[in-house]
């Protein structure tokens, strides 16, 4: 079992629409979740960066920690077409630093 | 302020052949990590820099090596390519560790042929 579990997809969703990404983990160390939007042969780009368990709105976006059932989400409101990338979740426990391995949404007009 | 740069962004080599990548940390930044991202492994830890000092390592074989120098700028080679090593490399930076939030560059893409 990998460390950190994410669904790959692909997600296709139409403008407009609530998306709901979500990433698992088994090692409870994990302290710091982290957020990650992708675009087409770009670098990740840091998106949410949360502590502890609750919510943390920043715009359109929602990252969500559930630390006793090891589940982050990331949600993103009244989806765009330009929210079409890669989303990655990373983690940080410790020393150790883990990715999911992506999801690529797609948002069509 | 600037952010991470990689050169050069795009490469192709021949199997046999060695490659050596360039990564320009943010200013201030002093740790610089390498990863190997590709559609089928997604995003893999190859090495952490810090202090022109290898901090920790990812599961690699010795082809792959990196140095970082006295401005944190640091450099990955690859020696003896194969066609499993196309790729995009990415390097990202941190303040102090890798375990900091971390800022990606572009990436380079490496084709190997």
């Amino acid at each position: 079992q990998k460390e950190v579990e994410q669904d790959p997809g692909p997600l296709s969703v139409p403008e407009g629409a609530i998306v709901s990404l979500n990433c698992t983990y088994s090692n409870s160390a994990f302290q710091y979740f982290m957020w990650y939007r992708q675009y087409s042969r770009k670098g990740p780009e840091l998106l949410m960066y949360t502590y502890s368990s609750g919510n943390k709105e920043d715009g359109r976006f929602t990252a969500q920690v559930d630390k006793s059932s090891k589940y982050i989400s990331l949600f993103i409101r009244d989806s765009q077409p330009s929210d079409s990338a890669t989303y990655l979740c990373a983690m940080i426990g410790g020393n150790d630093m883990r990715f999911g391995a992506g999801t690529r949404l797609t948002v069509k007009p | 302020k600037a952010g991470v740069t990689q050169t050069p962004r795009y490469l192709i080599k021949t199997r046999g052949q060695q490659v050596t990548l360039s990564c320009s940390p943010i200013s201030g930044h002093r740790s610089v990590s390498w990863y190997q991202q590709t559609p089928g492994q997604g995003l893999q830890f190859l090495f952490e820099y810090f202090s022109e000092t290898q901090r920790n390592k990812g599961n690699f074989p010795g082809r792959f090596s990196g140095r970082q120098f006295s401005n944190s700028r640091s450099e990955m080679n690859v020696s003896t390519l194969e066609l499993g090593d196309s790729a995009l490399y990415l390097c990202a930076s941190s303040r102090r560790v890798a375990t900091d939030t971390q800022y990606f560059g572009p990436g380079t893409r490496l084709t190997v042929l």
